[in-house]
């Protein structure tokens, strides 16, 4: 079945320090990939998404590239904030029909910033 | 603000009790899924309705059922609570597209504690 992969956290940085959170999964067909972020007490927000092989997508700073050849999607910034403090998460969906994507969640990474 | 409302944003019930969670989307959106969050099992897929309609069915158990109604708010009905049954529920609308590039909004989630 379709699987996503996260590296275990916490993640603890200093702010202005590089990020990586890695992201691997396990998918058939061709699937589309996200980022999500949940701040403490709130809901599931979209961070980024990448629909086929080589897409790149960036928000506020966040990167992460499709890498078909070795099934990864992780997750970088060149400089976080206290503010990036939160969970997140990696997911999926494997299904390209108009009105059905059901994502598959990776188990969330907690990213702890310091000042 | 995603746009998307859930209600009630906390709920606390004794085992055994039914209850229901109400989910309205954003204007436009014709599909709702519903998630779980615990602890245990991650964020889970468990039902979508497209318009109306069921579309697809995850993990959910025989005892949770849902529905969409003509103004396409949902509703998320679990009955027989047991202590296990703690977790947030999510509801995400979407506008239905092809090709993987439909997007999930999420609301700010059902936090549910049976005691």
């Amino acid at each position: 079945g379709n699987s996503v992969t996260q590296m275990e956290g916490p993640v603890t940085l200093s702010e202005e320090a590089f990020l990586t959170i890695n992201c691997t999964y396990t998918a058939t067909g061709y699937p589309s990939l996200f980022w999500y972020v949940q701040y403490p007490g709130e809901g599931l927000q979209l961070l980024l998404k990448a629909t086929k092989a080589d897409d790149k997508g960036s928000n506020k700073g966040f990167e992460a590239t499709y890498r078909k050849e070795t099934t990864s999607f992780h997750l970088e910034k060149g400089s976080v904030q206290v503010s990036d403090s939160a969970v997140y998460f990696c997911a999926l969906s494997d299904s390209r029909d108009t009105g059905f994507q059901k994502l598959v969640f990776g188990t969330g990474t907690r990213l702890l910033v310091s000042p | 603000d995603s746009g998307v409302t859930q209600t009630p944003k906390h709920l606390i019930t004794a085992t055994g009790q039914r209850v229901t969670l109400r989910c309205s989307p954003r204007s436009g959106d014709l599909s709702v899924y519903w998630y779980q969050q615990s602890l245990d099992q991650g964020l889970q897929f468990l039902i979508q309705y497209y318009n109306g309609e069921e579309r697809a069915k995850g993990n959910i158990l025989e005892r949770f059922s849902a529905q969409q109604f003509p103004d396409l708010h949902s509703e998320l009905n679990l009955s027989s609570l047991e202590l296990g049954d703690s977790a947030l529920y999510f509801c995400a609308s979407s506008v239905p597209l092809g090709g993987g590039q439909e997007t999930q909004y999420f609301g700010p989630g059902t936090r549910l504690l049976v005691l």
